[in-house]
C-alpha cells in the first residue's frame, strides 16, 4: 500500500473564502484522484490528476471551483474556491499504485465552511 | 451505466454476532473490479480486498469473508463474531477496467456494542 498525507486535516473557514489541500505520496504515482465526501453522505470523485497534463473532472464539478495542480508524481493540492456551506465536507486524496489497480486513500481533509 | 447498490443503511449487532454486509452492482462490462473498504469515525478510507470479475472464489482473512455470486451480481461481505473494532462504515464499490473510476455505494454503518 501507498503512504499518503494530507494536509490540513482539517479546517473552519468563512464563507468567500479558499482553501488548498495538499496530498504527498511517499513513492512516484502516475494517477492521483479526488473526492468529496458530503456529511453522512458517499464518495464522489471529483477529478483525475495525471502529472504533466490538465486534471478531467467529473460532471458536476468545474475547475474554476476547484482547481487542481499536479506539478509532480508525489504531490498534488485541490482548491476550493469561494467556499459556502454546501462545500463543507470530507475531501480524500487516493493514488493508483502502479500494476495494482487499487485505490489507496489518504486520511481526509474534514473541511467546515461557516 | 455502473451502479453499486448498498441496501443496508445502518445495523446494529451486538459483540461476537456474525454480521454480512450486503452488496450489489450493475455494470454492463464482462472485465471489472470490485472493492470493500472500512471508514472508521477517522475518516480513513481503509482497503480491504479487490476482486476481478473472473475471480469467483470466495475469500477468507481471519474474521473476514467475501462471497462473490456473479450470478446474481452480488459481492456480500461477511463478519464472524463481530467486535467492537468493526464498528465504522463499509463501502462497496466498483470499477469497470480500462478506467480508474471508483463508483461507490452509499455505504453501511456497522455499529458493534460491547
Amino acid at each position: 500500500s501507498a503512504v499518503i498525507s494530507q494536509k490540513p486535516s482539517r479546517d473552519i473557514c468563512q464563507r468567500g473564502t479558499s482553501l488548498t489541500i495538499q496530498c504527498q505520496v511517499d513513492s512516484q504515482v502516475t494517477m492521483m484522484f479526488w473526492y468529496r465526501q458530503q456529511p453522512g453522505q458517499s464518495l464522489t470523485l471529483i477529478a483525475t490528476a495525471n502529472q504533466g497534463s490538465e486534471a478531467t473532472y467529473e460532471s458536476g464539478f468545474v475547475i474554476d471551483k476547484f482547481p487542481i495542480s499536479r506539478p509532480n508524481l508525489t504531490f498534488s493540492t485541490l482548491t476550493v474556491s469561494n467556499m459556502s456551506p454546501e462545500d463543507s465536507s470530507i475531501y480524500l486524496c487516493s493514488v493508483d499504485r502502479e500494476m495494482t489497480d487499487t485505490q489507496y486513500f489518504g486520511p481526509g481533509t474534514r473541511l467546515t465552511v461557516l | 451505466a455502473q451502479k453499486v447498490t448498498q441496501a443496508q443503511t445502518e445495523i446494529s449487532v451486538v459483540e461476537k454476532e456474525d454480521v454480512t454486509l450486503d452488496c450489489v452492482y450493475e455494470t454492463r462490462d464482462t472485465t471489472y473490479y470490485l472493492f470493500w473498504y472500512k471508514q472508521p469515525p477517522s475518516g480513513e478510507l481503509v482497503f480491504l480486498i479487490r476482486r476481478n470479475s473472473f475471480d469467483e472464489q470466495n475469500e477468507i482473512s481471519g474474521r473476514y469473508s467475501w462471497n462473490f455470486q456473479k450470478s446474481n451480481s452480488s459481492f456480500n461481505f461477511n463478519i464472524t463474531a463481530s467486535q467492537v473494532v468493526d464498528s465504522a462504515v463499509y463501502f462497496c464499490a466498483l470499477s469497470e477496467a480500462g478506467t480508474d473510476k471508483l463508483i461507490f455505494g452509499t455505504g453501511t454503518r456497522l455499529q458493534v456494542f460491547p
